[in-house]
């Protein structure tokens, strides 16, 4: 069975602290792990793909890791913003097929 | 072009009542996708197209629910007889043919009543 799991599934914390995001994925089928961002109401919005032959990758504030050998990725979100306000979705991409399987997120309050 | 867009973007219908949604990738994505998103859970795959062939379909596509690229360019997703358990969020996305970083819509929020 295809599952990605999402812990915690809330976090609240002041603005300034620097967090992480867990995902786990139990299928070793995934190559490919996406984090999006998710605002209420709308859309997804990619933040960082880390391909099967990385480790991390970088934009700004944001850094993922995957290891595959124990299912996991972690995303670290540094000196966190009231903006980053949001739910956070990891999604592993299937070495067979064409779809993304989901976690449920992370809902990220960063309190001012 | 700077996304993939959708509309529309909401829709309330009756139960019973048939819907259509539509959504434009971005314009040098020749993949594109369809999801459901339901309140509190991760979007689900529904279907995948490939230029204008639809290549997988997940087996929560039910028969009520069809879906067309018919030239590779934007896509419809329709369902018949709609159910209240047809509410939710349709998210379409979009890829390059060699990429696999997936690009989303804004969705479409259909409630059924």
């Amino acid at each position: 069975k295809q599952e990605v799991t999402q812990i915690p599934a809330a976090l609240s914390v002041p603005e300034g602290e620097n967090l992480v995001l867990n995902c786990s994925f139990t299928d070793s089928a995934i190559y490919n792990l996406q984090w999006f961002r998710q605002d209420p109401g709308k859309g997804l919005t990619s933040l960082l793909l880390i391909q099967s032959s990385q480790r991390e990758q970088t934009s700004g504030r944001l850094n993922a890791s995957l290891d595959k050998s124990s299912g996991r990725s972690t995303l670290y979100i540094a000196a966190s913003q009231p903006g980053d306000s949001a739910t956070y979705l990891c999604a592993g991409h299937m070495e067979y097929g064409n779809k993304l399987v989901f976690g449920a997120g992370t809902i990220l309050r960063v309190k001012s | 072009d700077t996304g993939v867009s959708q509309n529309p973007r909401h829709k309330i219908t009756k139960r019973g009542q048939n819907v259509t949604f539509r959504c434009d990738p971005i314009s040098e994505h020749n993949r594109l996708y369809w999801y459901r998103q339901t309140l509190g859970q991760g979007p689900e795959f529904l279907t995948y197209f490939q230029n204008e062939a639809q290549l997988e379909k997940s087996r929560l596509l039910s028969d009520r629910f069809s879906a067309e690229r018919p030239k590779g360019s934007f896509s419809t997703l329709e369902i018949q007889r709609t159910e209240q358990g047809d509410s939710a969020m349709y998210l379409c996305a979009s890829s390059q043919p060699a990429g696999t970083e997936r690009f989303f819509g804004p969705g479409t929020r259909l409630t059924v009543l």
